[in-house]
Parts: C-alpha cells; structure tokens; sequence
C-alpha cells in the first residue's frame, strides 16, 4: 500500500458542510495526487502537489482546494459539499524514479446528502 | 485510456483458463501504460506496467501487450484464479504531462473467474 493511509474512510455529510479529507504518506514522497471515482468515469484527477506548498490543479478540481503544509500529508477540502461530490476519494503518490506509476490508498467514501 | 460508458465491460472466465482484457487508448502521445487491478471496497493496486518502446511484458502469471499501430493495450492472466475476481483498468500518460506525469485512466473491465 505505500505506506498511504486515508482518513476518514467513511463520511456521511449534509449539503453546504465544509469536508477535509486527509490523505498520511510515511515514505517521503514528493508526488502526491487526489481522485475521485465515479460509476462509468474511472478515476479522475482533482488535484496533485508536487512538493510542500506545491500543489495544481487537475481535470475535475472545481469546488475543491487542496493543501500540503508538510511531506507526508496533502489535504482535500470541500469548502461547501454539493451531492455531485458524493464519490469515492482516492489518494496516491509516486515514486521519484525512472518510473512513473502511481500508488492508490484505500480511499475514502463519501455521500452529501 | 478507455472510452468512457455507464456500465463496465464485463468477462467472465472459468478457473483456470486464461483471461484476456483489452483497453484501447486514444493518446498517440503516451508513452507509458499501467494496468491496474481493483477488489471491491479497495484501491487500485499495480500490476505490471510497459513503455512504449516495447510491445510486450511478462510478470508473474500475467503479460502486457502493446500493439501502439493501433492503439490497443491488453492484459492476459494465466491459469485465471477466484482471486483474480476484480475490476482491471488502464491508465497512460505521456511525456508532455510534465513532470507530475498525469495519468489517464480507463473505465475499467469487471472480470468474474467462475469455480
């Protein structure tokens, strides 16, 4: 697994509610990415951070924001959950080698109701 | 990666025989695949990956083949085992994402291995 944990795996929250999920590396990486999984979508990138304080945005980042104060944890807000972000949140980072595959953590559950 | 549709394509094999599943990439750009095996309720763990200066790839119980003419990737198990029982997609990304090397991902392939 990485060494990636994912906290919570499980949230039930209510329409306009802030969220923050947490995703812990313990390996140091400098990659770390954010995507949701949705039925018929495959995963789908939020936003990545290349380093402390170092973060872009990905190909569905509207209505998230992301923060990286230190190494091993990258952030995931929504500043005001809506249903359409229901969805399974997967964190992963990558190796700083020659290869470029990305390793997922358990991920997160999410419903906004 | 794979086109994007509601439902996943499905393969159901008997244990034992060899499984095929396929995923057509769209990127002429890509230069690097990735398959990907998926348990329900689990992330996506890494199988075997392949670069595109290669056409073919073998790992334990498992070979990647790249035919980039066409733009096909497919991944075959051998001797397919209960435990095989997962979602299997692609993923590729190409040298221009820069050096965060985003990847696209397929939809994914349901494979059911049958007792």
């Amino acid at each position: 697994d990485a060494g990636i944990t994912q906290s919570p795996r499980h949230k039930v929250t209510e329409t306009g509610t802030p969220v923050t999920l947490r995703c812990h590396q313990t390996e140091n990486h400098r990659y770390m990415y954010w995507y949701r999984q949705d039925p018929g979508h495959g995963l789908r990138l939020i936003h990545y951070s290349y380093g402390v304080k170092d973060t872009d945005k990905g190909e569905v980042s509207d209505g998230y924001s992301v923060s990286r104060s230190k190494t091993e944890d990258f952030l995931l807000t929504l500043e005001s959950a809506t249903s359409s972000q229901t969805s399974v949140y997967f964190c992963a980072i990558r190796f700083e080698t020659s290869r470029d595959t990305q390793y997922f953590g358990p991920g997160t559950r999410l419903t906004v109701l | 990666g794979e086109s994007v549709g509601l439902h996943l394509p499905t393969l159901s094999v008997q244990e034992g025989d060899n499984s095929i599943i396929n995923c057509a990439y769209s990127n002429s750009a890509s230069d690097y695949f990735i398959w990907y095996k998926q348990e329900s309720g689990k992330g996506p763990q890494f199988i075997i990956d392949i670069r595109s200066n290669m056409d073919k790839r073998q790992g334990q119980r498992v070979t990647v083949l790249l035919n980039k003419t066409v733009k096909h990737l497919s991944l075959q198990i051998a001797a397919t085992q209960p435990g095989d029982s997962a979602v299997y997609f692609c993923a590729d990304t190409e040298i221009s994402s820069g050096s965060a090397r985003q990847l696209t991902f397929g939809s994914g392939t349901q494979l059911t291995v049958l007792p």
